[in-house]
């Protein structure tokens, strides 16, 4: 199975900082890279799909890049409706693994 | 709008069934490959099962094989999730997610999640 690692597992931050999570493979997943927002009691949002890609809908502060085992997601300017879990996910092969979130919380 | 609506947690006790399902709508779930994805109370998201679109292929994580069968009503746009031999450790919220054409898509729509608690 494809372990995913994210870092930091949690951080404070204020509304317009500039956020950057990583996440990395145990083996290259390509591009296959996703990423969503999870608040809290709701179900999860995909923001980002194949490392880079903006889902329709989402922000443009959000962005994503990476490929093979490396990948980070940036919030350009960090928003009060950003502060969330946020979980990277490959879909690269089965069984398809999340990574263990990063919690954005409020400085 | 497109919509899955989750239903059939509930409490049962370790060793018992339950059998989820997750209806869509504003959209040909037919189309799709779908997903259980779970979250256990206070934890990560964890996957727990896909099916392709004609039901052809079945995929599930190592915890639940043997135990959960995934399947699905094309033609009622249903998803289900056959849950036998319950434990403990499959207490979470059960979301069913909408996954790509291919098979190794991004999940692009979720439902509320229904919960699933295993105790005696």
């Amino acid at each position: 199975d494809i372990q995913m690692t994210q870092s930091p597992s949690s951080l404070s931050a204020s509304v317009g900082d500039r956020v950057t999570i990583t996440c990395r493979a145990s083996q290259s997943i390509s591009s296959y890279l996703n990423w969503y927002q999870q608040k809290p009691g709701k179900a999860p949002k995909v923001l980002m799909y194949t490392a880079s890609s903006l889902q329709s809908g989402v922000p443009s502060r959000f962005s994503g890049s990476g490929s093979g085992t490396d990948f980070t997601l940036t919030i350009s300017s960090l928003q009060p409706e950003d502060f969330a879990t946020y979980y990277c996910q490959q879909s690269y092969s089965t069984p398809l693994t999340f990574g263990q979130g990063t919690k954005v919380e409020i400085k | 709008e497109v919509q899955l609506v989750e239903s059939g947690g509930g409490l049962v006790q370790p060793g018992g069934s339950l059998r989820l399902s997750c209806a869509g709508s504003g959209f040909t779930l037919s189309s799709y490959w779908m997903s259980w994805v779970r979250q256990a109370p206070g934890k990560g998201l964890e996957w727990v099962a896909n099916i392709k679109q004609d039901g052809s292929e079945k995929y599930y994580v190592d915890s639940v094989k043997g135990r959960f069968t995934i399947s699905r009503d094309n033609a009622k746009n249903s998803l289900f999730l056959q849950m036998n031999s319950l434990r403990t450790e499959d207490t979470a919220v059960y979301y069913c997610a909408r996954g790509g054409i291919m098979m190794f898509s991004h999940l692009d729509v979720w439902g509320q999640g229904t919960t699933v608690t295993v105790s005696s």
